[in-house]
Order: structure tokens, then sequence, then C-alpha cells
């Protein structure tokens, strides 16, 4: 069992490319989340899908857009980059939306 | 709005020496306090879920206790091993989604 699976582990950008960072779940969890880590602050929510067909904003989703590919994938765009979107991105999964989050190693993106 | 803090920011014990990490959270409502754990590179690892004033999970040296204003890990005789940054997150009662708030975690580096 591979949990979660991130990829790429790392990418640096310059300002204005685009990418997608990509996630897949192999545990027939029914709800996804990407998060972003910053030094200094909590996790904080960009999106997340309660099922499949699903995608709702979290607490920080402007600049970004996801897809909700399947019940296994659910993955984070970025269009445009901004140095301000540097930072480690978690995606993790659960069961239900009340239970506990299973994550991914992350993605460290750093736009210069 | 809800908030968590997380105290000390920076822990550091010898082998065998017991301590406590404090979790301090407003929240409306508690639906549910988490625990994880997160190695350096890594995503955060889920330990327990409180749920009500007065309740305690226990998992080999770990032991986490809540009350209606904070929760404690209590790490008992700590090992090397037990090294990582500890994270509480809670979700808020009125929230229709898991919608998590983290702190900011304690690192603690427990030295042999």
């Amino acid at each position: 069992n591979a949990g979660v699976t991130q990829t790429p582990k790392f990418q640096v950008l310059k300002t204005g490319q685009s990418m997608t960072l990509q996630c897949a779940q192999d545990m027939n969890h029914n709800s996804m989340y990407w998060y972003r880590q910053d030094p200094g602050m909590g996790l904080r929510l960009i999106y997340y899908s309660a099922s499949e067909g699903t995608t709702d904003k979290g607490e920080v989703p402007n600049g970004y857009n996801v897809s909700r590919l399947n019940k296994r994938e659910f993955s984070l765009r970025l269009e445009s980059a901004a140095p301000s979107q540097t930072s480690v991105y978690f995606c993790a999964s659960s069961e239900l939306g009340s239970s506990p989050l299973h994550f991914g190693n992350g993605t460290r993106l750093t736009v210069t | 709005e809800d908030q968590v803090t997380q105290s000390p920011e920076a822990l550091r014990l010898q082998e065998g020496e017991s301590s406590s990490l404090n979790c301090s959270y407003t929240v409306s409502g508690l639906r549910g306090l988490f625990w994880y754990r997160q190695d350096p590179g890594k995503g955060p690892e889920f330990l327990f879920t409180l749920y009500s004033a007065g309740e305690e999970k226990e998992k080999e040296r770990l032991k986490a206790t809540l009350t209606k204003k904070e929760s404690f890990l209590h790490i008992t005789a700590p090992k090397p091993e037990d090294s990582a940054t500890y994270l509480c997150a809670v979700q808020a009662g009125n929230t229709g989604f898991q919608k998590l708030v983290f702190g900011t975690g304690t690192r603690l580096l427990v030295s042999p």
C-alpha cells in the first residue's frame, strides 16, 4: 500500500509559469485535500473535494485550481506562478469528512 | 475566528526526561482535536483524535488529554526516535465539512 502519492517531489518555476501537482491515493477514500505549509504558519487548506465530482475552496484558494479526476486522483494547478506560492504542498485524503487525514510526503515548490 | 496556539515552539529533552506539549484553542464548538507527528521532509502522520473534555488517548510513550480550552501531549521517558514536530489541529463544530485549523507545531529533539 503506497497510501497517498504526490508528484513531483521538487519543482522550481519561474514567475508566470504554470504547472500541475499530482496526487493519488489507493485507500479508496472519499475525500481529498490540498494544503500548503509555510514556515511559522500552520498548514492551510487550499481546496478540498468531499467526494468524487465535487470540489470546494478552502482558506487560501486564490491562484490555484483543482480537478478531482476520479476517486483516486486530485490535482492542483498553478496557472501563473508567483513567488508567494513558494511553499511545501501536501495532498491528503480521508475516508469521511470527520476522519483523520492521511498525508502524502509533499511537493517542495520554489517560484523565482 | 478559530485559533490554535502550540507551546513551546521547540523543546529539547534528554532521553528518559518526560515532558508535555501544549495546544491551546479557541473554536466555535469543538468537533474534534487531532494530534499529528511530522518528521523532516515527510507529511504529517496521524496520532490521536479527542472529542470531548476529559478524554484521554495513549499510544506507546505518548498520551493525549483534552480540556475545554487546551490539549496536552505527554511524552513519558522519550527516546531519540520520538524527535519530530508535533502538530495540533481542531475541527470546529459549525463547519459543514472537515476544515481543520492547524497550529504551527512544537519541534521536539530528544538527545541520547
